[in-house]
């Protein structure tokens, strides 16, 4: 069964650093995002991703981040500058066919900022 | 602002017992509801969703029940099993301009004991 995968699975960074995560979607999906999950708190959207452009963002999702689908499978989303506040496990999801359609999960990235 | 949430953070259960998670929703305008599972340090895995114009779905062994009068939504899984066991959260797709971005509850942690 197709899956979303996501790499590295674990990243640990000094504050200030930049990152940059991982995801490659499920191969005929057209829509992509990223969430993050702070330990022991609720999934949060970051931002949504179609047609090789940004759908949606939240709040979270200020300058200091962006996403890119370099290459026709591979999407990323790069913190600039890390901060103690960014550590979280982040998802990637990709989703078929619309915006009223399953997403499906990724099994996140933990990244650590010290 | 408004915000999906769930009634009971944990709920534990026999092994062999129906289970049953609620959640609230506030926005009336929301017309995509998901249930996620969740287990310890994996992503959201699909369990079932439900659009706006049912009242009620049913998948293997799990039933979700819309109630739109009063913004309810609840997960019935049934014959839990130990596998059964993890965080369960909520998630709704406001509808109109927000796309495919998702609004999570904050989880409902379920315990089956053997």
């Amino acid at each position: 069964e197709p899956e979303v995968t996501q790499t590295p699975s674990h990243q640990v960074t000094q504050m200030g650093q930049e990152v940059i995560l991982r995801c490659v979607p499920i191969s005929n999906h057209l829509y992509f995002y990223w969430y993050r999950q702070i330990l022991g708190q609720k999934v949060e959207f970051l931002v949504s991703f179609y047609n090789n452009e940004i759908s949606e963002k939240s709040e979270i999702f200020d300058d200091q981040f962006s996403v890119e689908r370099p290459d026709g499978s591979n999407f990323t989303l790069k913190i600039r500058s890390t901060k103690l506040e960014d550590s979280a496990m982040y998802f990637c999801a990709s989703q078929n066919r619309g915006f009223r359609e399953t997403q499906y999960f990724g099994p996140g990235t933990r990244l650590l900022v010290l | 602002g408004e915000s999906v949430g769930l009634h009971l953070p944990t709920l534990s259960v026999q092994e062999g017992d129906n289970s049953i998670i609620n959640c609230a929703y506030s926005n009336s305008a929301s017309d995509y509801f998901i249930w996620y599972k969740q287990e310890s340090g994996k992503g959201p895995q699909f369990i079932i969703d439900i659009r706006s114009n049912m009242d009620k779905r049913q998948g293997q062994r799990v039933t979700v029940l819309l109630n739109k009068t009063v913004k309810h939504l609840s997960l019935q899984i049934a014959a839990t099993q130990p596998g059964d066991s993890a965080v369960y959260f909520c998630a709704e797709n406001p509808g109109g301009t927000s796309y495919g971005k998702l609004t999570f509850g904050q989880g409902t942690i379920l315990t089956v004991h053997p």
